[in-house]
């Protein structure tokens, strides 16, 4: 079975800083991996996914993500933080051991905090 | 705007009663998801429909049930309600129910049972 861990439930950094948000991930076959955002009183964002094409994902808002497959993670970077960045954050793998569905396994968020 | 409709936004209501969740799905995607989201559990996958049929069930108790009806929006019905099924119910589709196809998230609906 797939699964997700995200380190660390809150993560401050200063606004212009780089912003680093953990994910490693568990999988016996090779993971589709996905990051959201959800912003106070709203759905989950899409981010960027990860499928194989290309192990280094750009994705929306300046944010991208490694794909490590020797230490399992999927780490989400973004080089200078914006006070709008301010929101929680999902990583994802979309679950590959009942049958071809689709529905994803999420991670428990990381809150990212941006200091003035 | 992720396209996806969930109504009403807010619902409160009383221990034992019944309410239902309505969702419509992004044009063009056949697959809906319905997710349960709150602090101690986090984002939790409760059930899935792909074109009207049922396509996966996750940790979803026998009071609650769903259906996806012909033109596609589906609605997530909870029963008997209880103080800890407070929480923000989130719907989702997708285009097909792929490994690469990503969800796309309504703005959930908050309930809050009293």
């Amino acid at each position: 079975a797939q699964s997700v861990t995200q380190l660390g439930s809150h993560v401050s950094v200063s606004e212009g800083a780089l912003v680093l948000l953990r994910c490693n991930y568990s999988s016996s076959v090779p993971p589709y991996l996905f990051w959201y955002v959800q912003y106070p009183n709203q759905g989950l964002q899409l981010l960027l996914k990860y499928t194989s094409a290309a192990t280094l994902v750009k994705g929306i808002n300046g944010f991208e993500a490694e794909f490590k497959k020797s230490e399992t993670s999927f780490h989400l970077t973004k080089p200078s933080a914006h006070m709008s960045d301010a929101a929680e954050y999902f990583c994802a793998v979309s679950d590959q051991g009942s049958g071809n569905t689709g529905k994803l396994i999420f991670g428990q968020g990381t809150t990212l905090q941006v200091k003035p | 705007d992720s396209g996806v409709t969930q109504t009403p936004k807010h619902l409160i209501t009383a221990t034992g009663q019944r309410v239902t969740l309505r969702c419509s799905p992004r044009s063009g995607d056949l697959s809906v998801y319905w997710y349960q989201q709150s602090l101690d559990q986090g984002l939790q996958f409760l059930i899935q429909y792909y074109n009207g049929e049922e396509r996966a069930k996750g940790n979803i108790l026998e009071r609650f049930s769903a259906q996806q009806f012909p033109d596609l929006h589906s609605e997530l019905n909870l029963s008997s309600l209880e103080l800890g099924d407070s929480a923000l119910y989130f719907c989702a589709s997708s285009v097909s129910p792929t490994y690469n196809s990503p969800l796309h998230f309504g703005n959930g609906t908050r309930l809050t049972v009293t």
